[in-house]
């Protein structure tokens, strides 16, 4: 089945924690993405990535890091998570800018960070 | 950068009527419009979608217009039944950095029956 994979699905963790949000794709999409969604703000990129070994900045890239050394993973890294970071996080993927269609979201990832 | 403004933020209809939600941009370069679907407690997804080569696209009872020189492009769905009560999504980009979407804040429509 076709699918966006996010893991964990719920995470409670303390401040400071380092935590990785793991995302992988079997669609051999180009385009990944992270947002995150909080109530009245609708859903803000985070970062992106074009293709292996590229990424870019989003909207809101302050405190998460991102790497995307394979074509099917795409973590979210959170180093030092503060509370402003407690939101739903979803990852989604495309195909590159040559194919007509829009993202493929994963199921999100509701982060509470206390 | 671009920016996307959504209205109304939220919808009540009663079953049958129709609904239509609004949303304006501000980067002229955008040329690429999908709408997301997102019901309580699950992923968005993607209903529809509309180029700026294209004034207007159907789907059913579902339909997406477009209007390039007002920087404005709306949802419109007919005959609305209950399981049409989520929340609704706009967003923009342009189609050369088409990861780079960025979302209005959502509508939440409710059908009453």
């Amino acid at each position: 089945e076709a699918q966006v994979t996010q893991n964990p699905r719920y995470l409670i963790t303390v401040t400071g924690k380092k935590l990785t949000v793991t995302c992988s794709q079997n669609m051999n999409h180009e385009y990944m993405s992270w947002y995150r969604q909080d109530p009245g703000l609708g859903l803000r990129q985070i970062y992106y990535s074009m293709n292996v070994e590229v990424t870019d900045k989003g909207d809101v890239p302050e405190g998460y890091k991102v790497s995307r050394k394979e074509k099917r993973n795409f973590p979210l890294i959170l180093e030092s998570p503060s509370p402003n970071q407690t939101s739903l996080y979803f990852c989604a993927s495309s195909f590159g800018r040559d194919r007509e269609n829009g993202y493929t979201f994963g199921s999100g990832t509701r982060l509470t960070v206390v | 950068g671009e920016n996307v403004e959504q209205h109304p933020s939220t919808l009540s209809v009663q079953e049958g009527d129709s609904a239509v939600i609004k949303c304006t941009y501000s980067d002229s370069a955008s040329n690429y419009f999908p709408w997301y679907k997102q019901e309580l407690g699950k992923r968005p997804q993607l209903i529809i979608d509309i180029r700026s080569n294209v004034g207007e696209k159907k789907d059913q009872r579902i339909a997406v217009t477009l209007n390039k020189t007002a920087k404005h492009f709306s949802l419109h769905i007919t005959e609305t039944q209950p399981e049409d009560s989520a929340v609704y999504f706009c967003a923009a980009s342009r189609s050369v950095y088409r990861n780079k979407l960025v979302f209005g804040a959502g509508t939440i429509l409710r059908v009453k029956s």
